[in-house]
This record gives structure tokens, C-alpha cells and sequence, in this order.
């Protein structure tokens, strides 16, 4: 009972062009979603959020979009560079809750940038 | 100066020995947490540790035990250990928050755990 899904393992990009990582939850109560960066034999790295109060949130060159309504977010990188190949991870939480700290993660997206 | 450093790296072990994992953080956070990635590449939490109290107890094993001497160090004990408990364990920490926004989660480098 997966309630953030990552439905695609994969990802690959040409240098340069915009990569677009989706997902997709099904809890309504989740109101903070989160986007992670996990490079292999590390830990994840926070690297953009957004609140259930916005649909956009901008930083750099990442720009995640929320449709509370689809119940869909996705991850904007433009533009794409080799430094970016890593495995991305979507989670969401309740803020709201007693649930402090509990994030929920899809299986990740493992991005490949190629020159 | 690692943030949130975890040991071992990689642990390599008998079905039914018991071992620890530990880790600690140096950036002042009031909460720890270990995370678990399956075979499936799920993170999942285990436990979460608010300045030293269990505040997040998942349906883990009660193989499982956490410990919490100090805000600062979040140890991992596992007895009996069985072939599913191979995975990556992620330690984290973050700082608690009041505003509208989640706290985010600093993660340690992880331990690979496999268990023969």
C-alpha cells in the first residue's frame, strides 16, 4: 500500500535538455512534499520542497509543481547536467499531524544525464 | 565534519548473531530517526527519537532496539538477526519546527547490512 509511487526507475537525458520526474501519491491529508537526491553509497540530500499552499516552487534550476487535485507533483530540471545523474526520491508528509517526521518515499528515479 | 555520521558502513553477519549500529550528529537537531531500504528500494521509518523519547515506533520486530544515550547519538541494536533484515539502514535527524513547513531530514550515508 504504497502511498507515494514513483512509476518510473528510470530516466535519461541528453545534456542540456529539461528532465521531468513524476509522482504521484494517494493520501489526501499529505500537505508537504519533499524531492531527495541520493548519490550511490550515500545517504539522500534534501533538495527542494513545496507546501500543499503552493503549486510552484522554484530554486535554481529545479522547479517542483504541485496538482493537489491529480494528486501529482513533479520535479523540473533545467537546464539537465551529468552532475544531476543520481537517483531521485518523491516523499510527502502530514505537517499537521502527530507524525513529525514521518516522510513517506517512493522507490526513487534513477536519472541519467548524458553528454 | 560529516553532519550525520553512521557505523559501520557495511556489516556482514551470521543469521542469528546480534549486532548494533551507530550513529550520531553533530548539527544540533532534537530528532533522530533510522530509515529502512529494502530489496525494493523502499525507504521506510523505523523509529524516531524527539531529544531522547521514542516518538515514531513503526510495526518493526521487537528484535529491533533502538537506544538514545543523548540527543546526539541514535544506536540501532538488532538481535537474531534473520536473512530479511538484509537492507540499507539510513540514520537521519532534523530539527523540530512549528511553522507550516516539515522538518527536512539530514540522512547519514547508510549501512548495508547482510546477513548469510
Amino acid at each position: 500500500d504504497q502511498q507515494v509511487k514513483q512509476n518510473s526507475p528510470s530516466l535519461s537525458v541528453q545534456e542540456g535538455r529539461i528532465s521531468i520526474l513524476n509522482c504521484d501519491y494517494t493520501n489526501s491529508m499529505f500537505d508537504y512534499f519533499l524531492w531527495y537526491k541520493k548519490y550511490p553509497a550515500e545517504g539522500p540530500t534534501f533538495l527542494i520542497s513545496i507546501s500543499s499552499i503552493k503549486d510552484k516552487n522554484e530554486d535554481g534550476r529545479f522547479t517542483v509543481f504541485l496538482n493537489k487535485s491529480a494528486k501529482h507533483l513533479s520535479l523540473h530540471i533545467v537546464p539537465s547536467q551529468p552532475g544531476d545523474s543520481a537517483v531521485y526520491f518523491c516523499a510527502a508528509s502530514e505537517v499537521r499531524g502527530s507524525t513529525l517526521g514521518r516522510l513517506y518515499f517512493g522507490r526513487g528515479t534513477q536519472l541519467t544525464v548524458w553528454p | 565534519d560529516t553532519a550525520v555520521s553512521q557505523t559501520p558502513k557495511y556489516l556482514v553477519t551470521q543469521m542469528g548473531n546480534d549486532k548494533s549500529i551507530k550513529c550520531e550528529q553533530n548539527l544540533g537537531h532534537d530528532t533522530m530517526y533510522w530509515y529502512k531500504q529494502d530489496s525494493k528500494k523502499f525507504l521506510k521509518i523505523m523509529f524516531s527519537y524527539n531529544n531522547k523519547e521514542l516518538i515514531i515506533n513503526e510495526t518493526v520486530p521487537n528484535r529491533f532496539s533502538p537506544k538514545s544515550p543523548d540527543k546526539a547519538h541514535l544506536n540501532l541494536h538488532i538481535n537474531s538477526l534473520e536473512l530479511g533484515d538484509s537492507a540499507v539502514y539510513f540514520c537521519a535527524s532534523s530539527q523540530t519546527r512549528t511553522s507550516a513547513t516539515n522538518e527536512k531530514l539530514f540522512f547519514g550515508s547508510g549501512t548495508q547490512l547482510s546477513v548469510l
